[in-house]
Order: C-alpha cells, then sequence, then structure tokens
C-alpha cells in the first residue's frame, strides 16, 4: 500500500465550481497533515495544514479523519488560477527530521 | 517573503559525471532538507541536515549522495557519479525551527537531466 494515496485525476470543473479531493495515508503514527499546491514544473507550495477539527482558508476547507486515515480538500468557487496538482503530505515526526511524505497528487484544471 | 535560492536551475551532465547542487537557505533557518522529483511521480524525500550533520535519509541517499553547509550559507548536494536514473528536479527546504507545523519553505529546484 503506498504511503499517501490519492486518485491523479484529471479532475476538469468549470469555472465557479465545488471540487473536492481526497487522500488516505498508511502510517498511523502520521503527526501532521497539509495540503500543498504544485504548478507545473515550479516547487511545492504550502495550501493549509490539516487539522483534526477541520480548518477553512478561504474558499478551501480541510478536513482530518484519523480514524479513517484519510484527507479531505474541498474547493469552492473554483477560479482559473486554481489549476494546479494538489498534493497531499503527511509528517512523521523522527525527531529533528520532521520529513514530509508527499503523494502524487491530484490535477485540476479549472475551465471557462 | 524569504526565500530559498538554488542554483542552478538547469544543469546538463554526463553520465558519470561528477555535480553539485547549490541552495542558500533563509539565513536564519537551521533545518535544511533535500528533495527530489522524478518527472512525473511525487516528490521524494532524501535528506534532512541539522546542527551540521545528516539527521535522516533515505534509501535513495545512498553512497554516491553527500551534502554540506561548507560555509555558514550555502547548503550542497553532491552526486559523486551520476546515473541516468538520477534525471530529476531537485528542491532545496529549510525550515527555522524543529516542530511538525513550522512551514518548509521549497527553493525553485534545480532540473538535472543526466545524458
Amino acid at each position: 500500500r503506498k504511503e499517501v494515496e490519492q486518485d491523479p485525476g484529471p479532475f476538469n470543473v468549470p469555472e465557479g465550481a465545488t471540487v473536492a479531493f481526497n487522500c488516505t495515508y498508511s502510517n498511523s503514527a502520521s503527526q501532521s497533515f497539509f495540503w500543498y499546491r504544485q504548478d507545473c514544473r515550479k516547487e511545492p507550495k504550502l495550501l493549509m495544514s490539516v487539522y483534526s477539527s477541520g480548518n477553512e482558508d478561504g474558499r478551501f476547507t480541510a478536513q482530518l479523519n484519523r480514524a479513517s486515515q484519510y484527507i479531505s480538500l474541498l474547493i469552492r468557487d473554483s477560479k482559473l488560477s486554481d489549476s494546479a496538482t494538489y498534493l497531499c503530505v503527511v509528517n512523521v515526526d523522527t525527531g529533528t527530521a520532521s520529513k514530509l511524505t508527499f503523494g502524487t497528487g491530484t490535477r485540476l484544471q479549472v475551465t471557462l | 517573503e524569504p526565500e530559498v535560492t538554488q542554483t542552478p536551475s538547469h544543469q546538463v551532465t554526463q553520465m558519470g559525471q561528477e555535480v553539485i547542487l547549490r541552495c542558500v537557505p533563509i539565513s536564519n533557518h537551521l533545518y535544511f532538507y533535500w528533495y527530489r522529483q522524478i518527472l512525473g511521480q511525487k516528490v521524494e524525500f532524501l535528506v534532512s541536515f541539522y546542527n551540521n550533520e545528516i539527521s535522516e535519509k533515505s534509501e535513495i541517499f545512498d553512497d554516491q549522495f553527500s551534502v554540506e553547509r561548507p560555509d555558514g550559507s550555502n547548503f550542497t548536494l553532491k552526486i559523486r557519479s551520476t546515473k541516468l536514473e538520477d534525471s530529476a528536479m531537485y528542491f532545496c527546504a529549510s525550515k527555522s525551527r524543529a516542530g511538525n507545523n513550522e512551514k518548509l519553505f521549497f527553493g525553485s529546484g534545480t532540473q538535472l537531466s543526466v545524458l
């Protein structure tokens, strides 16, 4: 089983649509969770951290279910500029290392 | 926002040659990382570095790889004898403090092509 699993997509949605991405992780010792955004041939950029209580940042809402080892991202009112690959990322603290484990990403294409 | 700087942006080399990828982390950061991404694949952890030593390394980071912080500002990744499969985008990253929720800042990457 992959450490972090995502549907690769692509998800093609019209502007203004709501789209949801899901992710599962295998390591129950994972301690922190993130969504990153990656544009083509660019570095990953932190979109938001994901907390157990769920959290929202503008049009973006993230949810975490530790029991099911499941993370989600909801994007409301999609914009053309939201077109990117969304990376589900988990962190297992190994002391000073704190390395991130990335999913392969879900590609989103927002169209007119 | 402060930036992690990587040079060069593109590096082309012949198989078997040594390459050094350079990074300047954000100035007050203490934790440094290298990740790589083969085209079409996921971002993979290579190595973490703190207090002038490697904290953790992945299976990818074999004897052909080494890291160094030679002068307190640069953080380098050396590949001693490059292989075709080393072709990838290499990302340097840094953060200021320990802690799982500390933001990790990524550089814009060096695209390494091994011919």
